[in-house]
């Protein structure tokens, strides 16, 4: 079953700190997503790669940016974090045809303080 | 642009009865769909999906799902429902306008509470 791992399962920081979030996926997809989930608001797309060096920006790119440096790692930056930042971030990945859907990682919820 | 409905963001059901979850997508073109669960605190997992292939999918945990094109519905059922089915559920349908990148459009999603 392909894998993939978010670095945190919960994670506390404080306003103004630079926080990564990592995502690492073990079955050679070209894709890999990064979402953020609110309650009454779905899953909202922030950035996509669907190759290394290679990036997209989703519906809510603002405040965040990504690294894919290598092909199994997604990272995402909050450059600065800020309260609205807090959330639950979903990484997932996929092989480029579409038809074979995501697989997501377990989540990690980040509170800003 | 794809876009897909979720009509109920809760839906609450007495054990044993009938679960029905109702997504709608915009598409002329059919697209494939998909239906994923979260159980809390957990990262999303596949429970079916629809490829052009049969119209009646089936997947996990005794969940199934109807292709209608006439209707552009792709409901999700199960005859039974258990406790352990209460989780959000989100519709997801393919976005070809995004040519060969994979990407997904997903639903609001739908709470689903079972009550003993």
């Amino acid at each position: 079953d392909v894998k993939v791992t978010q670095s945190s399962r919960y994670l506390v920081k404080r306003t103004g700190e630079k926080v990564f979030l990592e995502c690492v996926q073990d079955m050679d997809h070209e894709n890999m997503f990064w979402y953020r989930q609110d309650p009454g608001l779905g899953l909202r797309l922030i950035y996509f790669s669907y190759d290394v060096k290679m990036k997209e920006k989703g519906d809510i790119p603002e405040g965040y940016s990504v690294s894919r440096e290598k092909k199994e790692r997604f990272s995402l930056i909050l450059e600065s974090a800020s309260t609205n930042q807090t959330s639950m971030y979903l990484c997932a990945s996929s092989l480029s045809q579409v038809i074979y859907g995501y697989t997501f990682g377990s989540g990690t919820r980040l509170t800003v303080v | 642009a794809q876009s897909v409905t979720q009509l109920g963001s809760h839906v609450s059901v007495s054990e044993g009865a009938l679960v029905l979850l109702r997504c709608n997508y915009s598409s002329s073109v059919p697209p494939y769909l998909f239906w994923y669960v979260q159980y809390p605190n957990q990262g999303l997992q596949l429970l079916l999906k629809y490829t052009s292939a049969a119209t009646l999918v089936k997947g996990i945990n005794g969940f199934e799902a109807e292709f209608k094109k006439s209707e552009t519905s792709f409901h999700l059922t199960k005859p039974s429902a258990h406790m352990s089915d209460a989780a959000e559920y989100f519709c997801a349908v393919s976005d070809h306008g995004s040519s060969n990148t994979g990407k997904l459009i997903f639903g609001q999603g739908t709470t689903l509470q079972v009550k003993p």
